[in-house]
């Protein structure tokens, strides 16, 4: 299986800053990775799929980049709406394995 | 819009079997695979598998063969997983989620809101 390693765990930031999330695949996916976003009583949102595709309806703000086993999902100048769990997800190979979480705070 | 509206929490002995349901809307059900995943807190995220309802075929995470057993009903746009010889372990919030296919594998476009299974006895 693919292991997916996200850092960090935890991130602590202002709106307005920018910030990456780092996500590591433990082989190449080429460029098939997502990104979803977790908040409280909503249902998990799509982000960005095949490593830099933004899901219609996903914030500029919004990018992801990589290929290969290192991907980053940015933020840019961050909206209060922003402060969520972000986590990764590989789509070249089953099974399907995600990363285990960034949890974005405010600071 | 699409969504997909999932059962209530069950509370379940070990042991036992419980069968959870996730109902589409707003789309073509036949037309799209329905994953389901598996959420544990410190565990994160793992895909169990998925069902084309269009025709029911699946696949399954090799980790549940013979744990999880998913099924769908045209009629009624609703797919259900089965989880069968329940332990502690399978206390978790799983989510049904519609699939899109890249030309690889699937990533995941709508998630269901997630059901809270506990087992205990």
């Amino acid at each position: 299986d693919v292991q997916m390693t996200q850092s960090p765990s935890y991130l602590a930031a202002s709106p307005g800053e920018s910030v990456s999330i780092s996500c590591k695949a433990s082989k190449s996916i080429n460029t098939y990775l997502a990104w979803y976003q977790e908040k409280p009583g909503k249902t998990n949102k799509l982000l960005i799929y095949s490593g830099s595709t933004l899901q219609s309806g996903t914030p500029s703000r919004f990018s992801g980049s990589g290929s290969g086993t290192d991907f980053t999902l940015t933020i840019r100048s961050l909206e209060p709406e922003d402060f969520a769990v972000y986590y990764c997800q590989q789509h070249n190979e089953y099974p399907l394995t995600f990363g285990s979480g960034t949890k974005l705070e405010i600071k | 819009q699409v969504q997909l509206q999932q059962s209530g929490a069950e509370l379940v002995k070990p042991g036992s079997s419980v069968k959870i349901s996730c109902k589409a809307s707003g789309y073509t059900f036949t037309s799209y695979d329905m994953h389901w995943i598996k959420q544990q807190p410190g565990n994160g995220l793992e895909w169990i598998g998925w069902i084309y309802p269009g025709n029911g075929n699946t696949k399954y995470n090799q980790k549940f063969n013979g744990k999880a057993t998913l099924t769908a009903d045209k009629s009624s746009s609703t797919a259900y997983m089965q989880l069968s010889s329940l332990t502690s372990e399978d206390s978790a919030v799983y989510f049904c989620a519609r699939g899109r296919w890249t030309g690889r594998v699937h990533y995941f476009d709508y998630w269901g809101q997630g059901v809270m299974v506990t087992v205990s006895s």
